[in-house]
């Protein structure tokens, strides 16, 4: 079974407006983080945001958003003000634990498209 | 410039050839990963180390791949007997290895292998 689904293959969205990026997931582990990677064309992964499965509170860094709801295990990314930089794939991530190995897992990934 | 660096960026390979690829991490991380990303996939894990100790290696991984990271700071990835099926981005990443912390993983530009 998948443990990071991404529903969206790709998504378009105007310049300056929101976006939302659907990221559900798939543990049974109590303790989790969940992320969110950026991956412009150059190829090098970009950290955006992280959620700690005991966060009583969404994270915010900038203009990035988590819309974290523990009860439907999703974890959706949200871009305020949408920009042509933020052109990419994003990719949800998840570590079961407090393991980084094998137990850190990517999702297929959503490729956005920002029009000016 | 005090990011995760890798070397070379392009590898071009005909099948059977032995390839070695490095990764230079953020001075102050002691953990180092290596991941595969094949066209449209998210990364996929193969192994990672804690200083010079190779703790996981992804099931996966055929024993035609080797890793080292000699003295816990750079690390270097060997394919030997390269097959097409090997071609692919090769990414490195580190992340401070504190126990229970959410620290993310910084991730190097990749190394694109081109098997023919």
């Amino acid at each position: 079974a998948q443990k990071i689904t991404q529903t969206q293959p790709g998504m378009f969205v105007q310049e300056k407006e929101a976006v939302t990026l659907d990221c559900t997931y798939d543990t049974s582990d109590p303790s989790y983080g969940l992320f969110w990677y950026k991956q412009p064309s150059s190829g090098e992964m970009i950290f955006l945001i992280y959620q700690g499965s005991y966060d009583q509170q969404n994270a915010t860094e900038g203009r990035y958003s988590l819309n974290f709801q523990k009860a439907r295990k999703s974890a959706n990314l949200v871009i305020s003000a949408s920009q042509l930089g933020d052109s990419a794939m994003y990719f949800c991530a998840m570590r079961e634990g407090d393991n980084y190995g094998q137990n850190f897992v990517f999702g297929p990934g959503t490729r956005l498209s920002v029009l000016p | 410039d005090t990011g995760v660096s890798q070397d070379p960026r392009h590898k071009i390979t005909k099948r059977g050839q032995n390839v070695t690829f490095r990764c230079d991490p953020i001075s102050e991380h002691n953990r180092l990963y290596w991941y595969r990303q094949t066209l449209g996939q998210g990364p996929e894990f193969l192994t990672y180390f804690q200083n010079e100790a190779q703790l996981e290696k992804s099931r996966l991984l055929s024993d035609r791949f080797s890793a080292e990271r000699p003295k816990g700071s750079f690390s270097t990835l060997e394919i030997q007997r390269t097959e097409q099926g090997d071609s692919a981005m090769y990414l490195c990443a580190s992340s401070l290895g504190l126990a229970e912390s959410p620290y993310e993983q910084y991730f190097g530009p990749g190394t694109r292998l081109t098997v023919t």
